[in-house]
């Protein structure tokens, strides 16, 4: 079954990095892109970034540009989330989800349990 | 970017009532490969979110049949023909038709 573990989140003070992984099994990650889904307490659904299954594309939502890197390595099926220069508003639960296929194409069809960030000094 | 407005954004009902939420994007959602790429999402409390409806109308692996999801261009509906205890909760409809991404604002299922 297809399973999804985010790691490497925590509190950090603002202007900070840390980097999230997220582990993946129980489908062929090489075939797949994958995005990055962010939650602010008590919000909603904020998309973050996309990678295409071979690394050659990447998408960001405008107020990470310059400032959040999405990259894979297919080799140990891990999506990972640079993230530098971080602010309190980027205070969130992180989630990779996983990008379908073919009929399933553009759906975020597998989730994962999410890692919390705390930006706060 | 495409803003995605749902209604109601809270909506107590009866078990075993119907209910609907209302979804509406501020530009045509169908893309040049002729796929309109509208998905809907629901987020159980503590839970992260799952997909239960692709491109309008299917309902994803393991999804109820009381659940379905209609609509064209820029005006989609989800439906719950009963509700069950198991599904209060939050639904965000979804575009993925072009970058960003972009997410309604919730809508809150809860039980009267």
């Amino acid at each position: 079954q297809v399973q999804l573990v985010e790691s490497g989140g925590g509190v950090v003070q603002p202007g900070g990095s840390l980097r999230l992984s997220c582990a993946a099994s129980g489908f062929t990650f090489s075939t797949h892109g994958m995005h990055w889904v962010r939650q602010a307490p008590g919000n909603g659904l904020e998309w973050v970034a996309f990678i295409r299954n071979d690394g050659t594309n990447q998408y960001y939502t405008d107020s990470v540009k310059g400032r959040f890197t999405i990259s894979r390595d297919n080799s140990r099926t891990t999506l990972y989330l640079q993230m530098n220069s971080l602010r309190p508003e980027d205070t969130a639960v992180y989630y990779c989800a996983k990008n379908g296929q073919q009929l399933l194409r553009g759906s975020l069809d597998y989730w994962g349990q999410g890692t919390l960030v705390t930006v706060s000094s | 970017d495409i803003v995605m407005t749902q209604t109601p954004l809270s909506s107590p009902v009866t078990l075993g009532q119907p209910a609907s939420i209302s979804c509406r994007s501020s530009q045509s959602l169908v893309h040049s490969d002729g796929n309109t790429y509208l998905n809907w999402l629901q987020q159980r409390p503590g839970q992260p979110p799952r997909l239960l409806i692709y491109k309008i109308s299917n309902r994803f692996s393991g999804v109820p049949d009381r659940f379905s999801g209609s609509g064209a261009g820029t005006d989609f509906t989800l439906k719950i023909s009963r509700v069950e205890a198991e599904d209060v909760g939050v639904y965000y409809c979804t575009q993925a038709t072009q970058f960003p991404h972009t997410f309604g604002q919730g809508t809150k299922l809860e039980i009267k």
